[in-house]
């Protein structure tokens, strides 16, 4: 099936630091990604829809100098928590989305996530 | 933009009964319903979804209705096992997986023996 990954898993900074994230899909080719916020025992927010070669596109309330998105492959997107804060402590998942005609069904697959803690 | 809403909060079942989750959206374009189950610290899992063109799709124990008149689709679960404790999301899109989903805010189901 379809394969999702992310690296780290988890993550402790100082405050003040930025932090990467990859997301990548492993057997298919993804030209889209989206990437998700989750605060303990509350749902997935998404942040930004991430196409391979273009610009991200934020969502509403989302700080795109803040949280910045590449997409330079069609199997690696990377979401940079720049100047990370408290508040930004947060489980973050990207997923990917594979397309009609490669196999899987037409849907978004999630990779394991990454816990952020910044202290 | 797309509102789902999702209830119950929580749900507490005894090991072999049936389990019911609802959820509402606001926006008539969307046309693409997955579920998703999560457990705790994990990623979301698909297990099932429905599109606007079908009413109804079962797979095994789990089978998902989807009201487009009234905006409403529904998850539900026969034979609930222990395994199946978890948080379920139910999201909505359209015109399939490459759009944004939004998704609701979640059940915590407890299957207990």
């Amino acid at each position: 099936g379809a394969v999702v990954s992310q690296h780290p898993s988890w993550v402790i900074c100082k405050s003040g630091t930025s932090v990467k994230i990859e997301c990548r899909s492993l057997d298919f080719q993804a030209t889209t990604m989206f990437w998700y916020r989750q605060f303990p025992k509350q749902s997935l927010m998404l942040m930004a829809t991430s196409n391979e070669g273009s610009k991200a596109t934020y969502e509403q309330g989302v700080e795109k100098d803040k949280f910045l998105i590449n997409h330079a492959s069609l199997t690696l997107s990377t979401l940079t928590v720049t100047s990370a804060h408290p508040e930004d402590s947060s489980f973050y998942i990207c997923s990917a989305y594979i397309p009609t005609g490669v196999g899987e069904r037409e849907t978004q697959y999630f990779g394991p996530g990454t816990r952020l803690l910044v202290l | 933009g797309e509102n789902v809403e999702q209830h119950p909060s929580t749900l507490s079942v005894q090991e072999g009964d049936s389990a019911v989750i609802k959820c509402t959206y606001s926006d008539s374009a969307s046309n693409y319903f997955p579920w998703y189950k999560q457990e705790l610290g994990k990623r979301p899992q698909l297990i099932i979804d429905i599109r606007s063109n079908v009413g109804e799709k079962k797979d095994q124990r789990i089978a998902v209705t989807l009201n487009k008149t009234a905006k409403h689709f529904s998850l539900h679960i026969t034979e609930t096992q222990p395994e199946d404790s978890a948080v379920y999301f139910c999201a909505a899109s359209r015109t399939g997986g490459g759009n944004k989903l939004t998704f609701g805010t979640g059940t915590q189901l407890k299957v207990e023996l």
